[in-house]
């Protein structure tokens, strides 16, 4: 089995760029896509990325996701932030074995 | 568009029994792989378990610690999603999710009903 390490939190202040990792403990990143949800307080989750770095329709074109061969980690990143993506990000990804595997999500505070 | 409507839950004693429905709409039922995700209070998002199409196969897979307890069933006639949650514990309790894996290609594309509520308590 394999685990997807995201940091607990992170802050940034409104119209900046944030970045939110999410790292494979084993088997490469880039063998098996993997995807992003947002979860807003109170709310289910949706998905914002799929496929590493497909948006669906309506999502806005300041969310973003990348992978990184190097440190073996997916990530999402948002641009010009608003209060409106303050929310919990979660990445998700799958191997033969292990048919959906998230990570521990991440808080975004947008202040 | 795509809806995903859960219904079943509630309230229900240590080693009672509960069955959660997901009715579809608005893509092809029958083509999605479909998944229950649940969330305890104030943790993490949790697979459930997964039944792939039957043109895929429909195989079922289960996490570890509903394994031999929670049964995932489709009708696809009915376009409807059904989990069967037997021996139930106290760490069942959770916010379920259904989900449908819908493939563009070999691209995932993942929509979210908006859950129901399992509580296990006595």
């Amino acid at each position: 089995n394999f685990m997807l390490t995201q940091p607990h939190s992170v802050s940034e202040s409104p119209g900046k760029t944030v970045t939110i990792s999410c790292t494979r403990s084993s088997g490469s990143i880039a063998s098996n896509y993997v995807q992003w949800y947002q979860q807003r307080p109170g709310s289910a989750p949706t998905t914002v990325i799929y496929a590493d770095n497909q948006r669906p329709s309506g999502v806005p074109d300041r969310f973003s996701g990348s992978l990184d061969s190097s440190s073996n980690s997916a990530s999402l990143t948002i641009s010009g932030l608003k209060t409106e993506d303050e929310a919990d990000y979660y990445c998700q990804s799958y191997d033969s074995s292990n048919p959906w595997v998230f990570g521990g999500g991440t808080r975004l505070t947008v202040l | 568009e795509v809806q995903l409507v859960e219904s079943g839950g509630g309230l229900v004693k240590p080693g009672g029994s509960l069955r959660l429905s997901c009715a579809a709409s608005g893509f092809t039922f029958s083509d999605a792989w479909m998944s229950w995700v649940r969330q305890a209070p104030g943790k993490a998002l949790e697979w459930v378990g997964r039944i792939k199409s039957k043109s895929d196969g429909g195989t079922i897979d289960y996490a570890a610690p509903v394994k031999g307890r929670f049964t995932i069933s489709r009708d696809d006639s009915k376009n409807t999603l059904y989990l069967q949650m037997s021996s139930l514990k106290t760490e069942d309790t959770a916010v379920y999710y259904c989900t449908s894996r819908v493939w563009s290609g070999y691209s995932p594309l993942d929509y979210w009903g908006q859950g129901t509520l399992v509580t296990v308590s006595s």
